[in-house]
This record gives structure tokens, sequence and C-alpha cells, in this order.
């Protein structure tokens, strides 16, 4: 079955406890992205990839890195999370190239809680 | 920059009702997005909107696409429970990294009553 998964679903941990959330596609998709939803603000992206070994910033880099060193995967690291970065977070794939219209196919999510 | 506003955000409606939400962007956006999103789930991809008068239909749903008014609308016909969520436009902009970047408007949550 072609899917976005993510790892782990659920998360609490305390401030400054280094923590990954995964992100892994079976569909071979070039484009990976990262998102976070909070109430009231949406959706905003946070990082990027193109392919793999390239990466870029999104509207919210702040406080996040990742990295891209098999196409199938994105993991999201927070180095020092804060609670500012509890939120609901989303990683999405889509095909690179005009046929595929750029439709991102996202994950389940992952609620994480930072005390 | 593309910024994306979505109105209402929040709609209550009555089942066998028909009703629209409409979604404005700033700026060029060459292609428009709707996503569903069911409480606690992920995002689900209903339509994509490539060009100028572009019309899609699942279903109750038929998302359009005006761009020279830069505005897209997502019209649900004779509303069912079921189609109770919150719906997201999302516009992707620009050329190269940016082209595949979504800006999304801040959702509507549609709740249909019986």
């Amino acid at each position: 079955e072609a899917q976005v998964t993510q790892n782990p679903r659920y998360l609490i941990t305390v401030t400054g406890k280094k923590l990954t959330v995964t992100c892994s596609q079976n569909m071979n998709h070039e484009y990976m992205s990262w998102y976070r939803q909070d109430p009231g603000l949406g959706l905003r992206q946070i990082y990027y990839s193109m392919n793999v070994e390239v990466t870029d910033k999104g509207d919210v880099p702040e406080g996040y890195k990742v990295s891209r060193k098999e196409k199938r995967n994105f993991p999201l690291i927070l180095e020092s999370p804060s609670p500012n970065q509890t939120s609901l977070y989303f990683c999405a794939s889509s095909l690179r190239g005009t046929g595929s219209y750029n439709e991102q196919f996202f994950g389940p999510g992952t609620r994480l809680t930072v005390l | 920059e593309l910024k994306v506003e979505q109105n209402p955000l929040f709609l209550s409606m009555q089942e066998g009702k028909n009703y629209t939400i409409y979604c404005n962007y700033s700026t060029t956006s060459d292609r428009l997005y709707w996503y569903r999103q069911d409480p606690g789930k992920s995002l689900e991809s209903l339509f994509v909107l490539l060009s100028n008068g572009a019309v899609k239909q699942e279903g109750r749903l038929m998302a359009s696409l005006d761009t020279k008014a830069r505005l897209s609308t997502l019209h649900i016909t004779a509303a069912v429970h079921d189609l109770s969520a919150t719906y997201f436009c999302a516009g992707s902009p620009g050329s190269g990294g940016s082209n595949y970047k979504l800006t999304f408007g801040k959702g509507t949550l549609l709740t249909v009553n019986p």
C-alpha cells in the first residue's frame, strides 16, 4: 500500500531532550516536506527536500533540523525542544514534475508535547 | 509571498442544504488544492485544480478555480453528516523548490446537523 508513515505518533518529552520524528514513504517520491499544525494558525511548512541531500527551509525552520540521506526517509530533528514546539506535525511527499500536479500525500501525524 | 484566505472558518449546515466555501489567494498560484481533515486524522487530498475555469466534482463536492479573480470555491450539494470535517485549500506558487510548497488557508470547520 502506498503510504507515508511517521513515528512516533504521540510523544511527550521535556524541554531540552533531543528527539527525532521519522518519516518514510514507499512511493519513490522525490519531494518531501514537514509541516506543523497549530490551532488558529493552520499548517505551516518547516523544511522541505527536493531530493536526496537537497533540503531547504520553509516558513518556520527555527529549532528544527532535517536530513535526507535516503530517498524514502526524511527525519525531523529537534535538538533542544521547547514548549513552543508543542504541535501536531505532518510529513508529506510528492512526485516532482508536471505530470504529478505536485499532489502531496500526508502522513498520519505526530502529536508532540514538550513540557 | 502567497497568502491564502478561507471563509467562512466555521460553517454549521443542515443536512440536505447547499453551501459554498470560498478560498481567496493573494498572488499568482499555478495550482490550487483542496484537502479534507477529520478530527485527529491526517489530510486527505480532494481536488487539484490546475487552470483557470477548472471544475472538478466528486460526489456532493464540487471545486472550481477562477485564476483571474484569484478565487477557488468548494460547493457542497445536499450536505450529509459524513461531510462533517475541516476543509483546507492550499496554493503553491513560484518555481523550483517553492513550487512544491503548499500555503494553506486556516481551514473551514464544517458541521452538518441532522
